[in-house]
C-alpha cells in the first residue's frame, strides 16, 4: 500500500516555464511533507518542506503547496531552468513518528 | 564541510557473505536513518535512530541490522545478504527526530550475486 504516490513518471516543461510536480498521500496522520531533488550518482539533497498548519510556503522560485482536505500537495518550479533537470521525490512524515515515507518519484526535464 | 559519508560507494558479493555498510555523519545530529531506493519504488525506509542506542524498524527492515553505538556513526550491517537485497542505499541524518530536513550520502550501490 503506496501511502505517499507520484502518479507521473516524468515531465518535460519548456525552459521559463512553470513546473507543476504532484503528490498525493493516504495517511492523515501525515503533518510534515518534504520535496527533495536528486541527481544522477548522487543523494537526494532537500529542496522545502511544508507542515500541516500551513497551506503555502515559498523559497526563492520553489513554492510548495498542501491541500489537507485533498490529502494532496504539490511543487511548483518558476521560472523552470535545465539546471533543474533532475528526480524529485516528495517524503511525508508524522507527529509522533519518526518514519518518513517517500514518493516513487517524478523525473523533470527542463529543456532549453 | 558538513557531510555524510558512505562506505564503500559500490560493492559486488556474494549470497551469505556477511557485509557492513558504514555511515558516518560531522554535524553532531541526533536523527540517522537508511533507506534503500529500487526502481519504481523509490525510497524506502529500513531502519532509523532517534539518538545513541535508540533504534526502530522503518518499512522494510527484514534482513537488516543496525546499530548506534556513537553519535555520529550509523552502519547498516546485511548478515546473511541474497539477491533481493541488490539495490542503491541511502544513509541520512537530521539535527533531530521531530520535523526536520534530511541530508543524504551519495549512496552505495550493493550487488549481490
Amino acid at each position: 500500500d503506496q501511502q505517499v504516490k507520484q502518479n507521473s513518471p516524468s515531465l518535460s516543461v519548456q525552459e521559463g516555464r512553470i513546473s507543476i510536480l504532484n503528490c498525493d498521500y493516504t495517511n492523515s496522520m501525515f503533518d510534515y511533507f518534504l520535496w527533495y531533488k536528486k541527481y544522477p550518482a548522487e543523494g537526494p539533497t532537500f529542496l522545502i518542506s511544508i507542515s500541516s498548519i500551513k497551506d503555502k510556503n515559498e523559497d526563492g522560485r520553489f513554492t510548495v503547496f498542501l491541500n489537507k482536505s485533498a490529502k494532496h500537495l504539490s511543487l511548483h518550479i518558476v521560472p523552470s531552468q535545465p539546471g533543474d533537470s533532475a528526480v524529485y521525490f516528495c517524503a511525508a512524515g508524522g507527529s509522533g513518528t519518526y518514519k518518513y515515507i517517500f514518493g516513487t518519484g517524478t523525473r523533470l526535464k527542463v529543456l532549453a | 564541510e558538513a557531510q555524510v559519508t558512505q562506505n564503500p560507494r559500490y560493492l559486488i558479493t556474494v549470497t551469505g557473505k556477511k557485509l557492513t555498510v558504514t555511515c558516518s555523519q560531522n554535524m553532531n545530529h541526533e536523527y540517522m536513518s537508511w533507506y534503500r531506493q529500487d526502481p519504481g519504488l523509490g525510497l524506502r525506509q529500513i531502519y532509523y535512530s532517534m539518538n545513541v542506542e535508540v533504534t526502530d524498524k522503518g518499512d522494510v527492515p527484514e534482513g537488516y541490522k543496525v546499530s548506534r553505538k556513537e553519535k555520529r556513526n550509523f552502519p547498516l550491517i546485511l548478515e546473511s545478504p541474497s539477491p533481493n537485497q541488490t539495490s542503491l542505499y541511502f544513509c541520512a541524518s537530521a539535527l533531530s527526530a521531530g520535523n526536520q530536513p534530511q541530508h543524504f550520502g551519495d549512496g552505495t550501490r550493493l550487488s549481490i550475486l
